[in-house]
């Protein structure tokens, strides 16, 4: 069975405190991965695609990262607007017969402190 | 000027009832979807709309049904509301460029709660 698991499930940094989230994804055949984030009350936002091993891609303080069986979002000295929830998705091939459905993952849920 | 628009934000209904949630888009995209948030934060698809073409994930109970009047909009009507279908359903739509639609951009989201 296709699934996306996040970790941590939530991440308490102090202002400046870089770190990374992490998505692991198990799936028979990966057509993209995806970075959203999400705060509350908001539908998520997009930040990144990523479609191959190796791949990186970066915007201000985020940068994330793809390998064959997982992703990692690095915070560079995140600030407290950076605080929020980030998603992982992935789409797959044929997934519910649809060739641009996304599996999400539960999300870590981010805390940037000043 | 919103990208994606749901309304009602939300929705307070007793079991039983039937609900519309409507979605409209001003972005020109040509794929728009419905997805779930449950209680525990789990995002699932429900449904995406392409061209007049429905797909739709086989765990959806077939009381709820979308509706597409034209391209920009994507309504979700939910008969015989239980108290499982208390969620967040967020509209999303995304253009489809080749083999790869794109990213989703998402409404804000409506909170149903059935009592």
């Amino acid at each position: 069975e296709d699934q996306v698991t996040q970790s941590p499930e939530a991440l308490r940094l102090q202002e400046g405190e870089s770190s990374s989230l992490n998505c692991s994804y198990t799936v028979s055949g990966l057509r993209g991965l995806f970075w959203y984030r999400q705060d509350p009350g908001k539908g998520p936002e997009f930040l990144f695609t990523l479609y191959s091993a190796g791949e990186e891609k970066e915007k201000e303080r985020l940068k994330a990262t793809l390998t064959k069986k997982e992703s990692f979002l690095h915070i560079t000295a995140p600030k407290p607007e950076d605080s929020a929830t980030y998603l992982c998705a992935v789409q797959v091939r044929n997934y519910g017969g649809s060739q641009g459905n996304l599996i999400f993952g539960k999300g870590t849920k981010l805390s940037v402190k000043p | 000027d919103t990208a994606v628009s749901q309304t009602p934000k939300y929705l307070v209904t007793q079991m039983g009832n039937d609900k519309s949630i409507k979605c409209e888009q001003n972005l020109g995209h040509d794929t728009m979807y419905w997805y779930k948030q449950d209680s525990k934060k789990f995002l699932k698809i429900m449904f995406s709309y392409n061209n007049k073409e429905l797909i739709i994930n086989e765990t959806v109970p077939n009381r709820f049904s979308p509706k597409s009047p034209d391209k920009a909009h994507l309504n979700l009507h939910i008969n015989s509301l239980e108290l499982g279908d208390s969620a967040v359903y967020f509209c999303a739509s995304s253009q489809s460029r080749g083999l790869f639609p794109g990213e989703l951009f998402f409404g804000e989201g409506s909170r149903l709660t059935v009592l």
